[in-house]
């Protein structure tokens, strides 16, 4: 089954404690991406990748990191979480980000993150 | 400033009633707009994808419109279930070389029994 994974699903951590999100699709995607969704307000880019080692930040980067080693995998890491990235994170891939392709992107179940 | 405005933010409706939802933006420039749907707790769905010189594409019962001159969109639903209630968010897609998305906030829809 096509899908995009992520893991875990819900994560409760203390400021500073460093953790990582798992993103994992199976579509061969090029692109990958990284959201967040907040109340109020509509879903934000964290970092998004056009391709193997290639990646760039999004709308809202602060606090992150990602890497992009293998095409299917497309980690989040917080080095030192705090209460402010409290929210639910969405992962989403689609074939290609290329100028005029409508290619559909697929998201993620999500991870609800909690930071105390 | 690229934006993407949705109205109404909220709705409820009888089961078996239409509902238009409506979406308005400002990005340039415009490459496509796409729906999705978004059930609680549950990573967006996409319903539609319409480029410039789409005006309108249906899914199922979903119906959505795009009028590119005043850069507003619509989504039909049509006869509706219980399981439509869900948030639906309208996305815009520019080129910068290649394409980036703005996302709208979502309308929330509850289909009441």
């Amino acid at each position: 089954e096509a899908q995009v994974t992520q893991n875990p699903r819900y994560l409760i951590t203390v400021t500073g404690k460093k953790l990582t999100v798992t993103c994992s699709q199976n579509m061969n995607h090029e692109y990958m991406s990284w959201y967040r969704q907040d109340p109020g307000l509509g879903l934000r880019q964290i970092y998004y990748s056009m391709n193997v080692e290639v990646t760039d930040k999004g709308d809202v980067p602060e606090g992150y990191k990602v890497s992009r080693k293998e095409k299917r995998n497309f980690p989040l890491i917080l080095e030192s979480p705090s209460p402010n990235q409290t929210s639910l994170y969405f992962c989403a891939s689609s074939l290609s980000s290329s100028r005029g392709r409508t290619d559909t992107q697929y998201f993620g179940p999500g991870t609800r993150l909690t930071v105390l | 400033k690229n934006q993407v405005e949705q109205s109404p933010q909220s709705l409820i409706i009888l089961e078996g009633k239409n509902c238009t939802l409506q979406c308005n933006y400002t990005v340039s420039p415009f490459s496509n707009l796409r729906w999705y749907k978004q059930d609680t707790g549950r990573g967006p769905v996409s319903l539609t994808i319409m480029t410039f010189s789409e005006n309108t594409k249906s899914n199922g019962r979903y119906t959505a419109t795009l009028d590119a001159d005043t850069k507003q969109s619509s989504l039909h639903i049509t006869a509706s279930q219980l399981s439509d209630s869900a948030s639906y968010i309208c996305v815009v897609s520019f080129n910068t070389g290649f394409q980036k998305l703005v996302f709208g906030t979502g309308t929330r829809l509850l289909v009441s029994p």
